[in-house]
């Protein structure tokens, strides 16, 4: 039974530039989150997706922004990068809104 | 805004139980304490979680106050890959979605 996984690994992109991460959830599970986890600090919350819609949102600016699709993987867009966009990007997904999020690996970005 | 405190940092003898303390005084009633941990810059790892009960599984235990205002961690027996950053974290439903806020979490330190 796969667990989350996220795509890619690893990504430097250039300030100004746009950026696509992919997240697939656990194998039954519908609920999809995102987070933003600088070097040194604890993830901060960025939105989370359930039967394709954001449901919940942290305090990111609208340069964040995401997609849920039918078979309930997701992605996260971020549009013109900042240097300060870099960190680890994780997924989590749950089996409902309200159940235990199991996380992925994460994908970190590097912006130059 | 994180709604838990924990200890920056501890330290643990390997074989010994290790106990990580967590405040979270302003805890509402249908939230949840959940405790995750973090290995190196990997995703995040769920432990264990609880509502007023105390709880017990194959990796830990966890001990909530009466008035759910405190609760502790309990490793039984810490092994140098219990080495990690450890994550107290509420989790309560807000208005259609589940905010996750994670802190800085308590870093262990376990010792040959």
């Amino acid at each position: 039974d796969a667990g989350v996984t996220q795509s890619p690994t690893h990504l430097i992109k250039t300030r100004g530039q746009q950026v696509t991460l992919r997240c697939s959830p656990k194998s039954g599970h519908d609920t999809v989150s995102w987070y933003q986890q600088a070097l040194g600090q604890g993830p901060q919350f960025i939105f989370q997706y359930y039967e394709e819609e954001e449901r919940q949102r942290g305090n990111f600016p609208d340069r964040f922004s995401g997609h849920q699709f039918p078979n309930y993987s997701s992605e996260l867009n971020v549009n013109a990068l900042l240097l300060g966009d870099s960190a680890l990007y994780l997924c989590a997904s749950s089996s409902n809104l309200a159940d235990t999020q199991y996380f992925g690996p994460g994908t970190r970005l590097t912006v130059l | 805004d994180a709604k838990t405190t924990q200890p920056p940092s501890m330290d643990c003898a390997e074989g010994r139980a290790a106990n990580l303390p967590c405040n979270h005084s302003t805890i509402s009633g249908n939230e949840y304490v959940y405790w995750y941990r973090q290995i190196h810059s990997q995703g995040p790892q769920y432990i264990i979680h609880g509502l007023k009960n105390n709880e017990t599984n194959e990796m830990a235990s966890l001990i909530i106050t009466e008035d759910r205002k405190s609760s502790t961690l309990i490793l039984p027996h810490a092994t140098l890959r219990d080495t990690a950053v450890y994550y107290c974290i509420v989790r309560g439903s807000h208005t259609g979605g589940f905010k996750t806020i994670f802190g800085a979490g308590t870093r262990l330190f376990v010792k040959a």
